[in-house]
């Protein structure tokens, strides 16, 4: 069973529409849980982290958690085609590997122009 | 720029060739560590340095051999690869754990696009 699931997509929206990211875990006791974009050739880029249930907003970017449900969700308002990149949600581990991070495959997203 | 810098940005080899890749972060912080990301798969964790000591080691083969001279910089030391070894090999760093600071944060460098001929 995969410790992080995420949809590969192509998730595929318009300009200006809500783009919804999900990803579940498994590790019913993790703590931190974090998006990063990653454009095509590059690295990945830290966009949000949450730590507690609820919604956190940074801007156009919006992170869910719900702990319960082992899921966390992505919103991305507004969308624009500069959006268009790879997501990937990480979970921390816990206990003595609080420093690794488990990775999803990353949900492609394309914003149509 | 994250502060996470990486040389060299691209590397060939050969099977037989040792190259080393290098990290060095500006951000003051005491973990660092070394992925690997091939293509439809997920990140995968390979070493991890915390305060200079290795606290994790993902069962890779011993063709990879890290080094961590002080919390700033971080070696990957590589000798007789294989085709499969071609990757992005991401180099990150973390607070880990120090007072007021999100400590599994984790900042990724550039990166360095390995071919192994």
């Amino acid at each position: 069973q995969k410790e992080v699931e995420q949809n590969s997509g192509p998730l595929s929206v318009p300009e200006g529409a809500i783009a919804s990211l999900n990803c579940t875990y498994s590790d019913r006791v993790s703590q931190s849980f974090f998006w990063y974009r990653q454009y095509s050739g590059k690295s990945p880029e830290l966009i949000m982290s949450i730590y507690s249930n609820g919604d956190k907003e940074d801007g156009r970017f919006t992170a869910q958690l719900n702990k319960a449900s082992q899921y966390v969700s992505l919103l991305i308002r507004d969308s624009q085609p500069s959006d268009s990149a790879t997501y990937l949600c990480a979970v921390a581990g816990v206990g003595g590997a609080t420093n690794k991070l488990i990775f999803g495959t990353g949900t492609l997203l394309a914003v149509q122009p | 720029e994250t502060g996470v810098t990486q040389t060299p940005r691209h590397l060939v080899m050969g099977m037989t060739n040792k190259k080393s890749l290098k990290c060095e972060q500006h951000l003051g912080h005491n973990a660092m560590y070394w992925y690997k990301q091939s293509a439809k798969k997920p990140l995968e964790l390979m070493f991890v340095y915390s305060l200079e000591e290795r606290v994790e080691n993902n069962s890779v083969p011993s063709r990879f051999s890290p080094e961590c001279p002080n919390s700033s910089h971080l070696f990957l030391h590589l000798h007789t690869l294989q085709p499969e070894d071609s990757a992005l090999y991401l180099c990150a760093s973390s607070p880990s754990g120090q007072a007021g600071r999100s400590y599994n944060e984790q900042f990724f460098g550039p990166g360095t696009r390995l071919t192994v001929l």
